[in-house]
């Protein structure tokens, strides 16, 4: 059975830094990988959608790397800024479905 | 576009009651779901949807009923509420099947069961 892990379950990081979240998964056998946002009281937002043939995805400030054979997956931010402040998410696509991580609490200090 | 819309935005119940959450989307998705998610947990789905009147179970079904009557609805509803199942539920609609596509979610449903 597919199971996603994402630690550590908070991270706080003074503005401008660079950092790393990371997601892992037990079975390599994915079709991809996704990372999404949840601001308080909302929805997700999906940032970036990785396939199981790539290892990686670029959108702005955010780079996701795809490792499958050691089941892991980051997620870079760079020049971190207060509005990066949320929860972050990652899923992986398992036989059809997203099996889901708990996520990683980002606070940003000004 | 309005993308996915959910009511209510938060509802108390007594156990036992029943209640229908709506989920609608205007971006003629084929393939639309419900997730619950509870405290230090990820997503978990409960049903979803491949097209109207195509529906089928999720991770965690029980006590959850849906219908997919046209494109645009999959309402979820709760036959006999129970404190188990206070949560925040998201409903989200994507082109395709789950992942293999852009999600687009609705903004939530908490529920609280008394």
């Amino acid at each position: 059975k597919q199971e996603v892990t994402q630690i550590p379950a908070a991270l706080s990081v003074p503005e401008g830094e660079n950092l790393v979240l990371n997601c892992s998964f037990t079975d390599s056998a994915i079709y991809n990988l996704q990372w999404f946002r949840q601001d308080p009281g909302k929805g997700l937002t999906s940032l970036l959608l990785i396939q199981s043939s790539q290892r990686e995805q670029t959108s702005g400030r955010l780079n996701a790397s795809l490792d499958k054979s050691s089941g892991r997956s980051t997620l870079y931010i760079a020049a971190s800024q207060p509005g990066d402040s949320a929860t972050y998410l990652c899923a992986v696509d398992s036989n059809y479905q997203l099996i889901w991580g708990a996520g990683t609490k980002l606070i940003i200090k000004p | 576009n309005a993308g996915v819309t959910q009511t209510p935005k938060f509802q108390v119940l007594k156990t036992g009651q029943s209640m229908t959450l709506q989920c609608a989307q205007d971006m003629n998705h084929e393939y639309m779901s419900w997730y619950r998610q509870d405290p230090g947990m990820g997503l978990r789905l409960i049903h979803y949807s491949v097209g109207a009147g195509i529906t089928d179970q999720g991770e965690v079904p029980n006590g959850y009923n849906v219908s997919r009557s046209t494109t645009e609805d999959f309402p979820l509803r709760l036959l006999s509420a129970a404190p188990s199942q206070t949560s925040v539920y998201f409903c989200a609609s994507s082109s395709s099947l789950a992942g293999r596509e852009t999600q687009y979610f609705g903004p939530g449903t908490r529920l609280l069961v008394l």
